[in-house]
């Protein structure tokens, strides 16, 4: 139990542009999710709390009108980055908690990761 | 703030040795502690976590321990082989909202 699906696993796109990236809880209802970057030698850093029917949380420095965040199902987040540039290249990861596992509720359940490539 | 430090960056050992990564924390109401195993271009794989009511938790070759009055928490990996060969990641719960703050990441390269 308590996977957690990204896709694409990587995506290739032009600057300028614009790429969703879809973050999915298989067997369980998340009603928070979590989107993380990470740039190549360097530790995860939290962009946003993704709460189920409602606005995200973003992080201090994160540019919510760039990065756009959906949750609008209790199985689904997506990550929208809008006018993508070559700094945004990055390994982009969501997490999810599973609410079923009572005294484990903080434990986190990560996707398998996007690998963003702007050119 | 929220803030997460861990040390060593790299770590480097014999086959056989112990490896010991520290980390400490910001926030006294955290009360979570996970560690992370990532290999490249994978995502990251919960390996031991603890919570605040134990000072300790042991789990085979892997052993974390918790000392909440300094916001310390550290990882053992006794008998290291190769294939413990990855960063490791710490990180702590914020807020109770359920957010994770990571440390820096430690590159543990264990020679054969």
């Amino acid at each position: 139990g308590a996977v957690v699906s990204q896709h694409p696993s990587w995506v290739i796109c032009k600057s300028g542009t614009s790429v969703k990236i879809e973050c999915r809880s298989l067997d369980f209802q998340a009603t928070t999710m979590f989107w993380y970057r990470q740039f190549p030698k360097q530790s995860l850093m939290l962009m946003a709390t993704s709460n189920e029917g409602s606005k995200a949380t973003y992080e201090q420095g994160v540019e919510k009108d760039k990065f756009l965040i959906n949750h609008a199902s209790l199985t689904l987040s997506t990550l929208t980055v809008t006018s993508a540039h070559p700094e945004d290249s990055s390994f982009y990861i969501c997490s999810a908690r599973d609410p079923r596992l009572a005294g484990r509720g903080n434990e986190q359940f990560f996707g398998p990761g996007t690998r963003l490539t702007v050119l | 703030g929220e803030n997460v430090e861990q040390h060593p960056s790299t770590l480097s050992v014999q086959e056989g040795d112990s490896a010991v990564i520290k980390c400490t924390y910001s926030d006294s109401a955290s009360n979570y502690f996970p560690w992370y195993k990532q290999e490249l271009g994978k995502r990251p794989q919960l390996i031991i976590d603890i919570r605040s009511n134990v000072g300790e938790k042991k789990d085979q070759r892997i052993a974390v321990t918790l000392n909440k009055t300094a916001k310390h928490f550290s990882l053992h990996i006794t008998e290291t082989q190769p294939e413990d060969s990855a960063v490791y990641f710490c990180a702590a719960i914020y807020n109770q909202g359920g957010k994770l703050i990571f440390g820096q990441g430690t590159e543990l390269s264990v020679k054969p």
